[in-house]
């Protein structure tokens, strides 16, 4: 059974101090990787898409890159309103519109 | 990206009842889906409503309890039926946008007492 999974569960940053959250997956031929950011009692928000080994996406602070077993964001310099629960999910090659998602990384930035 | 509303935004519930969730969208959708997350854990697809055919529901998730209408490109209603304790989650409705990107709506927090 194909599974994503997120490292750490949670991150507690200082403001400024940079670092990385992991998601590692086991599907066979990615169809797509995607990243999301979800603030408590709300809906996740789309960050990124990756496709292929490799490939690298910013924005703002985060900045996504993916290798064949595994995607990281990188979150740079970060600021308190970078706190969020980040989710990743992941699109098999047979399964258009089936996402699976990893547990996400709770993410806590202080002043 | 689509605007995706839903509502309720947030409902309790008595053990036995039915509720019915209604996701509309700003733009005509292809495909919409409807996932469950349950506290504390992480979204699980419950089914893909396509216009003018039946939902496909995933490994757990069957129609006599969720039934799930889809009567045009905008619009979708996902009904938790004889509802338990258990199904106390967010429900959420999402959408897909190009390159198969999925957009979601704010949610329905849905407490069943």
């Amino acid at each position: 059974e194909d599974q994503v999974t997120q490292s750490p569960e949670a991150l507690r940053l200082q403001e400024g101090e940079s670092s990385s959250l992991n998601c590692s997956y086991t599907v066979s031929g990615l169809r797509g990787l995607f990243w999301y950011r979800q603030d408590p009692g709300k809906g996740p928000e789309f960050l990124f898409t990756l496709y292929s080994a490799g490939e690298e996406k910013e924005k703002e602070r985060l900045k996504a890159t993916l290798t064949k077993k595994e995607s990281f964001l990188h979150i740079t310099a970060p600021k308190p309103e970078d706190s969020a629960t980040y989710l990743c999910a992941v699109q098999a090659p047979d399964s258009w519109g089936k996402l699976q998602f990893g547990a996400g990384t709770q993410v806590v930035v202080t002043p | 990206s689509a605007v995706i509303s839903q509502k309720p935004s947030r409902d309790i519930c008595q053990r036995g009842t039915s509720l019915t969730i209604q996701c509309q969208v700003d733009s005509q959708v292809t495909m919409m889906f409807w996932y469950r997350q349950q506290p504390g854990q992480s979204l699980t697809l419950i089914a893909t409503a396509n216009q003018g055919s039946e939902a496909t529901y995933e490994s757990g998730f069957v129609i006599d309890k969720f039934p799930i209408s889809r009567p045009n490109l905008t619009f979708s209603t996902l009904t938790v039926s004889n509802m338990s304790p258990e199904d106390s989650s967010i429900y959420l409705c999402s959408v897909a946008g190009a390159q198969e990107t999925q957009y979601f709506g704010p949610g329905t927090r849905l407490l069943v007492l």
